[in-house]
């Protein structure tokens, strides 16, 4: 069964220090990924997306995320971390059947201290 | 967001009432998907479609069912609520599939 898993409920960095929110997954052929970004009280919006390529993706606000096929991982990096960064963030897979069906995982709560 | 509204945005009701939500696009996409959010569990698929009166069940789709007359609409019918569906839910549209999804702002559902 095609699943995504990201292991921490929530990441805590202070500001101007890298962040990394995790993200692994499990699907049976090639996976076509997502990170999705949920401000408070809002829809989510689209960060980045991996579908074939440059194992490295860059997005939207200076997030990139690195796709690891050999630890199935697909994990969201950014390099100076911002206090309007702290939000709540999802991964996603695209189910392998019909229909386009995104599986998003629990999310992760970014919190970004000065 | 643009190109997707969700209604109402907020809604209050009783249990056994039926409740429509609607979601309207002005992308002409194909794809349009209903989820719910909840927390510990993410975002979870209620009902999808793939086409005018094209709908499939998502894994929670018990107690919901969809309708998609035109393309630009897609409503999701609580049939009898349930204080277990208290929730926020969420619409999606895809133009292909693959790309993505854009979401709505969302519809906070409270069932008392």
């Amino acid at each position: 069964a095609q699943s995504v898993a990201q292991p921490e409920d929530q990441v805590n960095v202070a500001e101007g220090n890298p962040l990394t929110v995790k993200c692994t997954y499990s699907v049976s052929g090639n996976p076509y990924l997502f990170w999705y970004v949920q401000y408070p009280n809002r829809g989510l919006q689209f960060l980045l997306k991996y579908i074939t390529g440059d194992n490295l993706v860059k997005g939207s606000y200076g997030f990139e995320a690195e796709f690891n096929k050999s630890q199935t991982s697909f994990h969201l990096k950014k390099p100076s971390a911002l206090v309007s960064d702290s939000a709540l963030y999802f991964c996603a897979v695209r189910d392998e059947n019909q229909g386009g069906k995104l599986i998003f995982g629990q999310g992760t709560e970014l919190s970004v201290k000065p | 967001d643009a190109g997707i509204t969700q209604s109402p945005r907020h809604k209050v009701t009783e249990t056994g009432t039926p409740v429509t939500l609607r979601c309207h696009q002005t992308e002409n996409h194909r794809y349009m998907y209903w989820y719910r959010q909840d927390p510990g569990h993410g975002l979870r698929l209620i009902h999808y479609s793939y086409g005018v009166k094209d709908t499939d069940k998502g894994e929670v789709s018990d107690g919901y069912s969809v309708s998609r007359s035109k393309t630009e609409d897609f409503l999701l019918t609580l049939e009898s609520a349930t204080s277990s569906q208290t929730s926020v839910y969420f619409c999606a549209i895809s133009e292909d599939g693959y790309s993505g999804y854009t979401f709505g702002s969302g519809t906070r559902l409270t069932v008392v």
